[in-house]
């Protein structure tokens, strides 16, 4: 079936490195995406990686894919108050590129200044 | 990339009305998705709207509480029929991005529905 798991909350100090975790259940998903929901907006595509890649940089974030364990990861590097937001892991799922979207319930990132 | 306006922003609404949600696309798209986020959930996919055929529903969504319309390759329109308080959430609209490879998508603002 089709699940994405990510845990609920993730509290860090600014300037400290987040890591935001999720697991995947869809062994034939091509791409795996986070997006960042700000409160009161819509989606913010962050960055994306696929499924041939093991790793993915794009400025302060790293992505780390484990494809044995389906096991996907954001890092954060010098976490901003900028930064807090929602995160969602998703992938898509039915017929590749033009397949839809399954989404994590999101982790809730805060960062204390 | 796509940009989506996507309107009402929010709206309060007593039961037993409807709402129609528009979204607006600033380039032409096959596929365009709706998505419901309930309070504290993720996003759920409602239905797959392609221009000139029926929208896909997902289970647990049926096209006569959720009527879509898609008259062309730019825009599309949601509306939560019969509403009741369970509806209060927020609607998403969802484009991929054009000529982007691999395929991103974007999403519009939002529809924050309450249901009193």
């Amino acid at each position: 079936g089709e699940d994405v798991e990510q845990s609920l909350f993730l509290s860090v100090r600014e300037g400290d490195s987040s890591v935001i975790n999720c697991t995947y259940t869809d062994s034939s998903s091509t791409y795996l995406y986070w997006y960042k929901q700000e409160p009161g907006a819509g989606l913010q595509l962050l960055t994306y990686i696929f499924s041939n890649m093991d790793m993915k940089q794009d400025q302060r974030l790293t992505v780390l894919l484990n494809k044995k364990d389906k096991h996907l990861s954001l890092r954060i590097a010098d976490t901003q108050t900028g930064d807090s937001a929602i995160y969602f892991c998703a992938e898509i799922v039915r017929g590749g590129s033009q397949g839809n979207l399954i989404f994590g319930k999101g982790t809730k990132l805060s960062v204390k200044p | 990339s796509a940009v989506i306006s996507q309107k009402p922003s929010r709206d309060i609404c007593q039961r037993g009305t409807s709402l129609t949600i528009q979204c607006q696309v600033d380039s032409q798209v096959t596929m365009m998705f709706w998505y419901r986020q309930q309070p504290g959930q993720s996003l759920t996919l409602i239905a797959t709207a392609n221009q000139g055929s029926e929208a896909t529903y997902e289970s647990g969504f049926v096209i006569d509480k959720f009527p879509i319309s898609r008259p062309n390759l730019t825009f599309s329109t949601l509306t939560v029929s019969n509403m009741s308080p369970e509806d209060s959430s927020i609607y998403l609209c969802s484009v991929p991005i054009p000529g982007q490879f691999p395929y991103g998508y974007t999403f519009g603002s939002g529809t924050r529905l309450t249901v009193v």
